[in-house]
């Protein structure tokens, strides 16, 4: 299947930093990324819609200012988390599919974001 | 959104024995649904799909079941191996913009 890859896999951070996490499709061009937060033994809970070339589409309740997307190519869409503060801790999941319609989208393997 | 954030329920089985899991969706316009495995500290990895022109869907040892009447969905493992055990969450896929809404999710254990 098709890899997607996210960087960095764990990431410590001080409060008030701003940490940027990367997600590419390595084998594949990807024209619409997905941001996803979860929460321990929680379920994922999409955040935003990342459309190459244009503006991302936030969920409702997703603060766009403290979340930022950049898709930038076809290949690499990154969020960076602004101002983090230890509410902002959580396992962040990027996925992207190879087209529209029907498709599986492939996942990336995750970042574990720890704000202290 | 459509997901919410609940705790995981559980779901214990012994080696050898069938799992059912199952999944309640949200938007009775959904067309499309998966069935994910996430292991722990890892991203959610394919396991099965569904359309929904379809109400059964067989792979090797995983079974999806759709009722569009009731919105719920199943999975069915077969002989549950200690490799199994994870969590399992559902996904209704959402047109326009190919979005993935997941379900709750179960977290499944498998007792050797």
């Amino acid at each position: 299947g098709a890899v997607v890859s996210q960087h960095p896999s764990r990431v410590i951070c001080k409060s008030g930093t701003s940490v940027k996490i990367e997600c590419r499709s390595l084998d594949f061009q990807a024209t619409t990324m997905f941001w996803y937060r979860q929460f321990p033994k929680q379920s994922l809970m999409l955040m935003a819609t990342s459309n190459e070339g244009s503006k991302a589409t936030y969920e409702q309740g997703v603060e766009k200012d403290k979340f930022l997307i950049n898709h930038a190519s076809l290949t690499l869409s990154t969020l960076t988390v602004t101002s983090a503060h230890p509410e902002d801790s959580s396992f962040y999941i990027c996925s992207a599919s190879p087209g529209t319609g029907w498709t599986e989208a492939f996942f990336g393997q995750g970042t574990r974001l720890t704000v202290v | 959104g459509e997901s919410v954030g609940l705790h995981l329920p559980t779901l214990s089985v012994q080696e050898g024995d069938n799992s059912i899991i199952n999944c309640a969706y949200s938007n009775s316009a959904s067309d499309y649904f998966i069935w994910y495995k996430q292991e722990s500290g890892k991203g959610p990895q394919f396991i099965i799909d569904i359309r929904s022109n379809m109400d059964k869907r067989q792979g090797q040892r995983v079974t999806v079941l759709l009722n569009k009447t009731v919105k719920h969905l199943s999975l069915q493992i077969a002989a549950t191996q200690p490799g199994d055990s994870a969590v399992y969450f559902c996904a209704e896929i959402q047109q326009p913009g190919n979005q993935f809404y997941f379900g709750t999710g179960t977290s499944l254990t498998v007792i050797p």
